[in-house]
């Protein structure tokens, strides 16, 4: 299996522009979660979906960000626009039924300039 | 609401030292509990876990056991490696099944010296 996969692993943007990052999980895995990590605050649970649908989205800081699952192999973050304090690693991790252990992806590393 | 405490970092030892990363929780029930691994420029990865009082998770050396009493699940090693050298995050579960999250500590960056 190749683990959870997340595009673009790195994205240089200017403020205000839009910016989508991308994530798929494990096949067979019904559980998705987005986290961002910094320095400063550590690592944040944004969002996570349960068979697709948001389950607990009280960590998305403002409505610049947005979360999509279409279907069971694919999700989006999207932050629009984009602020300097948005930069960070953004992190997709999935788990199955069981959810005895979180399989995180590579991340994608975000900077607003 | 949940929450936990991890000792705060950097910690810097040399190969072969003993460590200690503490870890205490706060939460409704008796959680999950799991000890992450970030390798630099990578995600996390799950290292160990234990799911009720008392017992005990193991994995490469690391151990790390669940105390209800002191609502503590330190992680323990005896004689740490270079290749040690990274983040570790202590988290619990809250909600079941598929179903639930995990709240993480801040991260404690260990760094081993040859």
């Amino acid at each position: 299996d190749a683990g959870v996969i997340q595009s673009p692993r790195h994205e240089v943007t200017e403020m205000g522009q839009e910016v989508t990052l991308r994530c798929k999980p494990i096949s067979g895995h019904n559980s998705l979660f987005w986290y961002r990590q910094t320095m400063m605050r550590g690592l944040e649970l944004l969002i996570y979906f349960n068979n697709n649908v948001p389950i607990d989205d009280s960590g998305m800081p403002e409505d610049r960000f947005s979360a999509k699952m279409p279907n069971a192999s694919f999700s989006t973050l999207k932050i629009q626009p984009s602020e300097p304090r948005d930069s960070a690693v953004y992190f997709c991790a999935s788990s199955d039924y069981m959810g005895n252990e979180q399989f995180f992806g590579p991340g994608t590393r975000l900077t607003v300039l | 609401g949940n929450s936990v405490t991890q000792m705060e970092g950097p910690v810097t030892l040399s190969e072969e030292a003993f460590l200690t990363i503490n870890c205490t929780y706060t939460a409704t029930g008796y959680p999950s509990l799991f000890w992450y691994v970030q390798y630099p420029g990578e995600g996390l990865q799950l290292l160990l876990k234990a799911t009720k009082a008392d017992d005990k998770g193991s994995n490469k050396g690391f151990e790390a056991t669940y105390r209800k009493e002191t609502t503590s699940f330190h992680l323990e090693k005896g004689s740490v490696q270079v290749s040690d050298s990274a983040v570790y995050f202590c988290a619990l579960k809250s909600g079941g099944g598929s179903n639930y999250k995990l709240t993480f500590g801040k991260g404690t960056l260990l760094t081993v010296n040859p």
